[in-house]
C-alpha cells in the first residue's frame, strides 16, 4: 500500500542553517503530496504542496518539489530560525481519498 | 475566523467511563476526519464522514463510534474507554468531499484513560 517515510528525529540545529528533512514516498498512482507543521500544544498546520511531479511548493522560506524519479519530495530552507523549531509531517493523498497518509514526523530544534 | 474547534483540551478518565470529545468547524467544510497521534507512529485515521449522516471507518476504528448528523459537528465517542486509547486526538476537516486538497486541523485533545 502507499506509504511515506521521513528522516527519523530530532534534527537540531543552530540558527541561521540550512535545513533538510528528507521524505520518501510510496504509491501505486500519481498523488499529492504535503508538508504539514506541528507547533508545541498546536494541532497540524499545512506548510505547503504539491499536486503533480515537478512541482514545487513554498512557504514562510521553506521549499519542497515533487520529485517523481526519486518519489521524494524533501523539505529544504536556507536559513532556520528558533521559530522554526516544530515536528514536521511529510504526507500524501489522492483527490479521490478518504484520507491522508502521515509519515512519522521529524521533530526540529533549533538553537539560538 | 476560520478554525476547527475541539472540547476539551485535555481529559483525564477511567476506564470504562463513556466520554464524548466534540468537534465543530465554521468553515462549511463537506469532509470530516479524526485522528490519533502517538509517538513513532505519527497519525492514523480513526474515522471519517463525506457528508452529513455518511461516515465511515479508518484504519483504527475500534473502540470508537462517530456521528454526522450536522455538517458543522463530528463528535468522537469512546463507549468503554481503555487505557491503550491514551492518546493525542486530532479532528480534521476539508473543503472537499475528500481530503485532497488539505485538511484543516483543530488544537487537539489529550486523553489519558487511567
Amino acid at each position: 500500500g502507499d506509504s511515506v517515510t521521513q528522516m527519523e528525529g530530532p534534527v537540531t540545529l543552530s540558527e541561521e542553517a540550512f535545513l533538510t528533512i528528507n521524505c520518501t514516498y510510496t504509491a501505486t498512482g500519481y498523488p499529492s503530496l504535503f508538508w504539514y507543521v506541528q507547533y508545541p500544544g498546536e494541532g497540524l498546520q499545512l506548510l505547503l504542496k504539491a499536486t503533480k511531479a515537478d512541482d514545487k511548493g513554498s512557504n514562510k522560506g521553506f521549499e519542497a518539489t515533487y520529485r517523481k524519479e526519486t518519489t521524494s519530495f524533501h523539505l529544504e530552507k536556507g536559513s532556520v530560525q528558533v521559530s522554526d523549531s516544530a515536528v514536521y509531517f511529510c504526507a500524501l493523498t489522492y483527490s479521490s481519498a478518504s484520507k491522508i497518509i502521515f509519515g512519522s514526523g521529524t521533530r526540529l530544534s533549533i538553537r539560538p | 475566523e476560520a478554525q476547527v474547534t475541539q472540547n476539551p483540551r485535555y481529559l483525564i478518565t477511567v476506564t470504562g467511563k463513556k466520554l464524548t470529545v466534540t468537534c465543530s468547524q465554521n468553515m462549511n467544510h463537506e469532509y470530516m476526519s479524526w485522528y490519533r497521534q502517538d509517538p513513532g507512529l505519527g497519525l492514523r485515521q480513526i474515522y471519517y464522514s463525506m457528508n452529513v449522516e455518511v461516515t465511515d471507518k479508518g484504519d483504527v476504528p475500534e473502540g470508537y463510534k462517530v456521528s454526522r448528523k450536522e455538517k458543522r459537528n463530528f463528535p468522537l465517542i469512546l463507549e468503554s474507554p481503555s487505557p491503550n486509547q491514551t492518546s493525542l486526538y486530532f479532528c480534521a476537516s476539508s473543503l472537499a468531499p475528500t481530503g485532497g486538497p488539505g485538511y484543516t486541523f483543530g488544537s487537539g485533545t489529550r486523553l489519558t484513560v487511567v
